[in-house]
């Protein structure tokens, strides 16, 4: 079974900081993996997403994250925080049979001005 | 880019009453899911539909709901008879033979 684990629940930042998020997974089957960000009171949009190919990719706001396969890890970074970016975020694993999305418990980002 | 549309934003509804959350998926989308989110907890997985018939539901998917593609473009979940804790946000989701779903903004559902 997959799954998916989000370390800290709660990060702070300040504005202009490197932003981290930590997304650690399991999968038995090569896994696509996939960052949303909901803003209060708002939907889950689409930030990012690792299918096949580079594991280095770039997504939407100057974030980026990693595939590492040897860490099971897929980390998501913004080298500057803006205030703008504070809201929660969500990892999320799919294996490419069934494409059921797999959620983290979120971190939900503040950055401090 | 595409959305796909829910409905309503937001339905109060008295415990033990039915309901329906609408959803209108991409018009070219192939694969419907229902996910929901009870405050402050993460996003679950609740049901995926497809070639008009359900291809996988989780535990909490249990004989109180039911989901539904009327007419070829809406998606429905029905939830029989409601509990306090249904109230969440529920989210549906589309998609095409990729694998990236779209979701809606959902239907916040409080139960009274």
């Amino acid at each position: 079974a997959q799954s998916v684990t989000q370390l800290g629940s709660h990060v702070s930042v300040s504005e202009g900081a490197l932003v981290l998020l930590r997304c650690n997974y399991s999968s038995s089957v090569p896994p696509y993996l996939f960052w949303y960000v909901q803003y209060p009171n708002q939907g889950l949009q689409l930030l990012l997403k690792y299918t096949t190919g580079a594991t280095l990719v770039k997504g939407i706001n100057g974030f980026e994250a990693e595939f590492k396969k040897s860490e099971t890890s897929f980390h998501l970074t913004k080298p500057s925080a803006h205030m703008s970016d504070a809201a929660e975020y969500f990892c999320a694993v799919t294996d490419p049979g069934t494409y059921k999305y797999i959620f983290g418990t979120g971190t939900r980002l503040k950055v401090l001005a | 880019e595409p959305e796909v549309t829910q409905t309503p934003s937001h339905q109060v509804t008295q415990m033990g009453q039915e309901v329906i959350l609408r959803c209108v998926p991409i018009s070219n989308h192939l694969y419907f899911y229902w996910y929901r989110q009870i405050l402050g907890q993460k996003v679950e997985f609740l049901v995926s539909f497809y070639n008009n018939e359900i291809s996988e539901k989780s535990e909490i998917f249990d004989d109180q709901f039911s989901v539904e593609r009327p007419d070829g473009s809406n998606f429905t979940l029905k939830i029989r008879s409601t509990k306090l804790e249904d109230s969440a946000m529920y989210f549906c989701a589309s998609r095409d033979r990729g694998s990236r779903a779209f979701f809606g903004q959902g239907t916040r559902l409080t139960v009274v």
